[in-house]
């Protein structure tokens, strides 16, 4: 079975600072990979997502991250960080078999800073 | 373009009375659907999954139960409700077929148990 690790429950920044928040998932194969973004109570919104191809994905809201096989890990990054970006960020792992039940990390909360 | 509903937004509920949530999907058919729990400070617990009307899975045993009496509907109920039933309830759908694993989520549930 996959699991999803995100090591940081916290992370503050200051605005206009760059940002990089950690995944790593733990897969026999290369699963699909997912990061959502939830502010205050509010549903999750889809950021970003890969399936296959270039390991370097663009999403919403500026930000990318980068598929890394040897690592086994899958990081958010934004260069430059705006005050609405406060908010809770989870990434979360689809087996590439046809599953249809993901497996979501325990989330990082962004605190920014003005 | 597909929405997805959940209604009520805010629900306040003494122990041990009963608990329905509502949740619907427009603009899609055959969706997988799926009920969540977040606890305060934790992350994503899946609680039920569905593939199609009268096939439900658990995920984790407890006095909650779902039903999906229509192909765009899915609602999670219980007969009494117990305080560690507190938490914001997530709706999401998936389309069918490989590829297509991004979930969407609504805007959530609060539920206090008091």
């Amino acid at each position: 079975a996959q699991s999803v690790t995100q090591p940081d429950i916290h992370i503050t920044v200051s605005e206009g600072a760059s940002l990089e928040l950690r995944c790593n998932y733990s897969y026999g194969a290369t699963p699909y990979l997912f990061w959502y973004v939830q502010s205050p109570g509010q549903g999750l919104q889809l950021l970003l997502k890969y399936f296959s191809g270039d390991t370097l994905v663009q999403g919403i809201k500026g930000f990318e991250a980068e598929f890394k096989r040897s690592q086994s890990s899958f990081n958010l990054r934004k260069p430059s960080v705006h005050w609405s970006d406060a908010a809770e960020y989870f990434c979360a792992v689809v087996a590439s078999g046809g599953s249809y039940i993901p497996t979501f990390g325990r989330g990082t909360s962004l605190i920014v800073h003005p | 373009s597909q929405t997805i509903h959940q209604w009520p937004a805010t629900l306040v509920q003494p122990v041990g009375s009963p608990l329905s949530l509502e949740c619907t999907v427009e603009g899609t058919s055959n969706p997988n659907l799926y009920w969540y729990r977040q606890a305060a400070g934790r992350g994503l617990q899946l609680l039920f999954y569905s593939i199609g009307i009268d096939q439900i899975s658990s995920e984790v045993p407890q006095n909650l139960s779902a039903s999906r009496p229509q192909d765009r509907q899915f609602i999670l109920s219980s007969k009494k409700l117990l305080l560690s039933d507190s938490g914001f309830y997530l709706c999401a759908w998936s389309a069918r077929g490989r590829g297509t694993d991004t979930q969407y989520f609504g805007p959530g549930t609060r539920l206090t148990v008091l």
